[in-house]
């Protein structure tokens, strides 16, 4: 089945360094892939999103290519702040009525110190 | 502002209660979700709905039922409360190309 793999965390970065959070997918046909992020105590939020291969998708300083080749979208972020603690998830929705569930690869909590 | 209301933040149920969390969205999308949130494991799809009165299975649907009888509507029950059960819960709602929009989760404990 389908099926999402993001590195594991914790990451723990510096303020202003690189940051990159992989993503695999597992899908049929030609899925839409999502980043989303949960800040702490609340509810997960879109960050972006890239609907077929090759496109990029982009907020708040944040990057992310559909490559399809690959099967990735592997989040990245040149400078990362304080304020971008959170846990990210990676997802994919298939196309199509039933089968438009939205699946989730597990997450990874990406914490950065001053 | 688009919204995704859960009714409770937090819940404390005792084995064998018959629980129910509900889920009521703003914006008229068809397509609305039951996930549960676990350390280690992410998000895992309970039930999704895609229309009023339409159901599907999602990973983990063991122990847990669904009621859409209304668009704005969805609502997540747990038949006999097992302490297996105690977890995040967290309900959202999608636009038809995806786009999700989440509660702010129910954190329920069973004892």
């Amino acid at each position: 089945g389908d099926s999402v793999t993001q590195m594991e965390g914790p990451v723990t970065l510096s303020e202003e360094a690189f940051l990159t959070i992989n993503c695999t997918y597992t899908a049929t046909g030609y899925p839409s892939l999502f980043w989303y992020v949960q800040y702490p105590g609340e509810g997960l939020q879109l960050l972006l999103k890239a609907t077929k291969a090759d496109d990029k998708g982009s907020n708040k300083g944040f990057e992310a290519t559909y490559r399809k080749e690959t099967t990735s979208f592997h989040l990245e972020k040149g400078s990362v702040q304080v304020s971008d603690s959170a846990v990210y998830f990676c997802a994919l929705r298939r196309h199509g009525g039933s089968q438009g569930n939205l699946i989730f690869g597990k997450g990874t909590k990406l914490s950065v110190k001053p | 502002d688009v919204k995704v209301t859960q009714s409770s933040r937090y819940l404390v149920k005792r084995t064998g209660e018959k629980v129910f969390l509900e889920c009521v969205q703003d914006m008229d999308h068809e397509n609305m979700f039951w996930y549960r949130q676990d350390p280690g494991l992410g998000l895992r799809l309970i039930y999704f709905s895609y229309d009023v009165k339409m159901k599907q299975k999602g990973d983990i649907p063991e122990g847990y039922s669904v009621s859409r009888e209304k668009k704005e509507r969805f609502s997540l029950i747990l038949e006999s409360a097992s302490t297996n059960q105690t977890s995040m819960y967290l309900c959202a709602s999608s636009t038809a190309q995806g786009k999700a929009f989440f509660g702010q989760g129910t954190r329920l404990t069973v004892v």
